[in-house]
């Protein structure tokens, strides 16, 4: 069955680098796109951004300055960087599949 | 950048009634909408697609509805498990920009 994992460090500290990973399976990421979304404490939804199952990628024009998604499709993951970290990036991160199936989310802490 | 605007922010609704809730596109966005319920604590879950598809197993009391700029999500006969929180998205095109919500209480 369809499945997304997201993966990361919990804790960044300002103006650091977050690295997170989504691992998936039950489905080729030749054949499916994967968003990132994510959702700060309380509040609503952000659709950060998308690899498409070609490779190429698009992003939310406020977070394309700093932000990457890339993908290793031997090992079904995909990778979302992100740097100048600060406290309001703070929030659960989630990849999906084209919306209907999504990740369980991580939890990422921006605090020194 | 199109901005998705839901209404009402939120709604408090005894068992059994109908509620209906709004999204609108600052521009066309033809039927291109989805329809998200979100628990606390848990991740998104997809009740409708390309404005009016029901996903599967989503229960026949949610429909949607619309074209163009002005969508609606409407809950018949609401349940108890139905409080949540309550996403429209734009798709197909990027960005996938969400709504910022409506919240359904139960009386």
């Amino acid at each position: 069955q369809v499945q997304l994992k997201e993966s990361g460090p919990g804790l960044v500290q300002p103006s650091q680098t977050l690295s997170l990973t989504c691992t998936v399976s039950g489905f080729s990421l030749t054949s499916y796109n994967v968003h990132w979304v994510r959702q700060p404490p309380g509040k609503g939804l952000e659709w950060m951004g998308v690899i498409w199952s070609g490779g190429n990628t698009d992003y939310n024009s406020a977070l394309k300055p700093r932000l990457s998604i890339s993908r290793d499709t031997s090992k079904s993951q995909v990778f979302l960087t992100m740097n100048s970290l600060q406290t309001e990036d703070t929030g659960i991160y989630y990849c999906n599949r084209n919306g209907a199936d999504w990740g369980q989310g991580t939890l990422v802490t921006v605090s020194s | 950048n199109i901005v998705m605007t839901q209404s009402p922010k939120s709604m408090s609704i005894s068992v059994g009634d109908r509620v209906t809730m709004n999204c609108k596109a600052s521009q066309n966005v033809y039927n291109n909408i989805a329809w998200y319920q979100q628990k606390p604590g848990q991740s998104p879950k997809l009740l409708i697609y390309y404005a009016s598809n029901r996903y599967n197993g989503v229960p026949d009391r949610f429909t949607g509805s619309g074209y163009g700029t002005d969508f609606t999500l409407t809950i018949n006969s609401v349940q108890a498990e139905d409080a949540a929180f309550y996403y429209c998205q734009r798709i197909y095109n990027s960005p996938r920009t969400f709504g910022g919500g409506t919240k359904l209480e139960l009386k």
